[in-house]
């Protein structure tokens, strides 16, 4: 069956720019996980949704940072204001129930923001 | 609060040598404990668990990895690597009671014919 998708596969920007970034989980998934992936940070938990809600959202890194997830599926991440250190690649990630033992990632989305 | 180390950013070896990738969390409690792999070009996908029982655990490719409780390690290990093994290997830890992982900051491992 089809896995975890996300678009854009990469994205330039311009500081300044709002970005989004799309999530297709793989079907039926209730589970969905956003990471970032910086060099030499290796991937960083940003939030966690569970349906459409988003228990954990403490990895967001700042106010420019949201997310939302609607119908338990698609799931959006957005940045306002982008800057420089947004720069990386931000995985997508889904469950099939509660909790992150079994998660399936997507290919990700490179972002560079020049 | 979790944390994951792996000491290793980056591993050359030659095919056949012996592969091991130290991991090491920060955790007090009961842990789950995941070793993934990423290959040039791929999404980033599993190669063992550690849950509970038997603290060696067999992956998939002739991977394995022990836990061993008194040291909070979980290394990573393959009697004779091969090309294709040249991937980055991410550790993550899992708590009790969390809901979500924490990753180490990888090992890249190139492997030369």
């Amino acid at each position: 069956g089809a896995g975890v998708s996300q678009s854009p596969s990469n994205k330039v920007t311009e500081k300044g720019k709002d970005v989004e970034l799309r999530c297709d989980p793989i079907s039926g998934h209730t589970a969905l996980y956003w990471y970032r992936q910086s060099l030499g940070q290796g991937l960083e938990f940003l939030i966690y949704f569970q349906g459409n809600s988003a228990p954990d959202k403490s990895g967001l890194p700042s106010d420019r940072f949201s997310a939302e997830r609607t119908g338990g599926s698609v799931s959006t991440l957005t940045i306002q204001r982008t800057q420089q250190e947004d720069s990386a690649v931000y995985l997508c990630a889904s469950s099939p129930r509660p909790g992150p033992e079994t998660q399936y990632f997507g290919p990700g989305t490179r972002l560079l923001v020049l | 609060a979790q944390s994951v180390s792996q000491h290793n950013h980056h591993v050359i070896l030659s095919e056949a040598a012996s592969l091991e990738l130290g991991c090491n969390y920060s955790y007090g409690g009961t842990v789950n404990l995941f070793w993934y792999v990423q290959y040039p070009g791929q999404h980033l996908q599993l190669l063992l668990k550690y849950f509970s029982g038997d603290p060696l655990v067999k992956g998939i490719k002739g991977f394995e990895a022990e836990f061993i409780k008194s040291k909070f390690s979980f290394n990573l290990r393959k009697p004779s690597v091969q090309w294709s093994d040249t991937a980055e290997y991410f550790c993550a830890v899992l708590g009790a009671g969390f809901q979500k992982l924490v990753f180490g900051t990888g090992t890249r491992l190139l492997v030369s014919p």
